[in-house]
């Protein structure tokens, strides 16, 4: 079956620099997305791999190793409006996006 | 500029009624796509559309239907809503199969 997994809920401090970690195991593998929900609203996209290495985006920077299945989102300088969950998502062999459950993070003052 | 609408915002429904979300896009984007949120679980797919005139389905289409006429709108139908199908539901669209996609504001659906 397909899988995406990562960290329920994570805390971390303003100003501070926090990673969160996700794993996947999919039929093929056509990149993987990182997006931001706030609650109750809807997603809003961050960041795209399909290669190997890491995207960097002003605070937000995505990591992606495709041979172990593991990406991770590093956001740096945290402020209070970065609390949100952030979802992973991987394009499988048919371009349908296979979604995690999200983390939650809250930044604390 | 719009990008996605979605209507109703949130709706509460009786079991057994028929129910139809509209969702329309305004980016002249090729690919649609319905979602379903539960606490706990990841978006899930219900059904897609790569191009107007075109449909599919997702993980969990059981007892919903899609219909593309045009590009700009993907309405989805609960032919006879059960409890299960309290939900959030966000519609989406891309440029193509292979791009990001973008989230309309959802509908909150209860069906008692």
């Amino acid at each position: 079956g397909q899988n995406i997994d990562q960290p329920t809920e994570m805390t971390a401090t303003e100003g501070a620099i926090v990673q969160i970690n996700c794993t996947y195991q999919t039929s093929g593998f056509n990149g993987l997305f990182w997006y931001q929900q706030h609650a109750g609203e809807a997603p809003t996209f961050l960041s795209y791999n399909v290669l190997d290495g890491l995207e960097e985006k002003g605070r937000f920077s995505s990591f992606l190793s495709r041979s172990k299945g593991y990406s991770y989102l590093l956001l740096k300088e945290l402020q209070m409006k970065d609390s949100a969950s952030y979802l992973c998502a991987v394009m499988d062999s048919n371009y349908q996006l296979i979604w995690g459950a999200g983390t939650k993070l809250i930044i604390k003052p | 500029i719009a990008g996605i609408t979605q209507a109703p915002t949130s709706q509460i429904l009786a079991a057994g009624r028929r129910m139809t979300l509209r969702c329309t896009q305004d980016m002249r984007h090729n690919a649609m796509y319905w979602y379903r949120q539960d606490l706990g679980l990841g978006l899930r797919l219900i059904h897609y559309s790569n191009t107007a005139g075109t449909t599919g389905k997702g993980e969990v289409p059981d007892g919903y239907s899609v219909s593309r006429a045009n590009t700009d709108d993907f309405p989805l139908t609960l032919a006879s809503a059960v409890p299960s199908q309290t939900s959030v539901y966000f519609c989406a669209s891309s440029a193509s199969a292979y791009n990001e996609q973008f989230f309309g504001p959802g509908t909150r659906l209860t069906v008692l």
